[in-house]
Order: structure tokens, then C-alpha cells, then sequence
């Protein structure tokens, strides 16, 4: 059984900072990862997705990375704002004949002005 | 390019009733997905559908079921509510499985 972990659950900085989310889950059997991003009481929008076969994806000011063989992923945000505070959660879909997706429980982000 | 959208936004129900929830998926997308997401946890698939057929589900009871029109929007029955049913409910879509997820902003349900 897929599970997926994200530790600490909570994590304050101050802006401008760059910081590391990471993400571990426990079958290397996926077929993609994702982050998501959700403000409080909203639906998610997905930040980045990397394929089993890539190592990472960038888009502005986010890198996600991928190793596969050790079960870890990382969002890296550069020069972290205050809009950035949200609570990011890493999702894998599994091999198979559907895009079940396995979420962590997220980390919420605090970025202090 | 109109994105996911669900209604109600909110709903409070009474333990024991019948809830439906709705989901319009993206324009182009033939896959929907459901998931329940309760306060400070993460979201947990409930089930897909393809193409108007069930392509999946998660560990829910039969209570829970649902239901893809030909127009690929979706609904989502839950019978004899209890209170932990009380949750966010999302709905993502999709062209075809294992492709990228677009969420709706949910159904906040409350089960008093």
C-alpha cells in the first residue's frame, strides 16, 4: 500500500527565504508525482508534475525534483512572498489502470513579511 | 476553456439523510475523479469514472456511489450520512487516466 509523507506538517519563514518542501512515499512503482498547492477551505491547483522518468520540472520560481529509487521528491521555492502561504501537498499516482492519486498530508507554509 | 466547477459549495445535512454533489469537468476531459478530504488530512480517492464507467475505487463504503452523464459530468451519492462524512468533497478531471488532475474548489459538506 502507497503511502506518502510530508514532515514537518507546519513551517514558518521569513520572506525572501529559499526553502525546501520535501515529500517521501514508500512504492517506487509510480507513474507520476505532483505538487499542489491549497489555500484554506479551496480546491488544489497543481503546481508541477514530474513523470516517473524525469528527475525535475521548473515553472517560475519552483523546481520539483524526483528520485524515484529512494521514494523522495522536493519543491523548492526561490525568494519565497508572503502570497506564497498556502499548504503545498505532494500526490502520487500510481501504476495502474487508473490515475488514483495518493496524497500527503501537506505542509502549511507561513511566509512572514 | 471553462475549468472544473462542483455545486453546492456548501452543504449542511442532517446524520441518517441523502446528499448528491455535482461536477462539471473540464471542457475536452472524459475522466472524473472524486475525493473526500477531511480537516487536516490529505485527499482520499473515493472512485473515477471513464467514459460514463466506474474505473476504480478507493476504500469507501457502498454508500457511497456515483454516476458520469455522456456530457462526462459526474455526480456523487452518499446515502445514510453519518457524521464523519463531514468533509471536503473534490472533484478532478482529466483526459484520460494517469494525466494531469484539474480540481474543482470543492463541496464543503457538514453532517450534523
Amino acid at each position: 500500500k502507497q503511502e506518502v509523507t510530508q514532515i514537518p506538517a507546519a513551517l514558518s519563514v521569513p520572506e525572501g527565504e529559499n526553502l525546501v518542501l520535501n515529500c517521501s512515499f514508500t512504492d517506487s512503482a509510480i507513474y507520476n508525482l505532483q505538487w499542489f498547492r491549497q489555500d484554506p477551505g479551496k480546491g488544489l491547483t497543481s503546481l508541477l508534475l514530474i513523470q516517473s522518468s524525469q528527475r525535475e520540472q521548473t515553472s517560475g520560481r519552483l523546481n520539483a525534483s524526483l528520485d524515484k529509487s529512494s521514494g523522495r521528491s522536493t519543491l523548492y521555492i526561490a525568494a519565497s512572498q508572503p502570497g506564497d502561504s498556502a499548504t503545498y501537498l505532494c500526490a502520487v499516482s500510481s501504476t495502474g489502470a487508473n490515475s488514483k492519486l495518493t496524497f500527503g498530508k501537506g505542509i502549511t507554509l507561513s511566509v512572514r513579511p | 476553456e471553462t475549468g472544473v466547477t462542483q455545486s453546492p459549495t456548501h452543504l449542511i445535512k442532517t446524520r441518517g439523510q441523502q446528499v448528491t454533489l455535482r461536477c462539471s469537468s473540464q471542457s475536452g476531459h472524459n475522466t472524473v475523479s472524486w475525493y473526500q478530504q477531511a480537516l487536516g488530512q490529505g485527499p482520499q480517492f473515493i472512485f473515477q469514472y471513464y467514459r460514463e464507467e466506474e474505473n476504480g475505487r478507493g476504500n469507501f463504503p457502498p454508500r457511497f456511489s456515483g454516476l458520469q452523464f455522456p456530457n462526462y459530468s459526474s455526480e456523487l451519492n452518499v446515502n445514510a450520512l453519518e457524521l464523519d462524512d463531514s468533509a471536503l468533497y473534490l472533484c478532478a478531471s482529466s483526459f484520460g487516466f494517469n494525466e494531469k488532475l484539474f480540481f474543482g474548489s470543492g463541496t464543503q459538506l457538514s453532517v450534523l
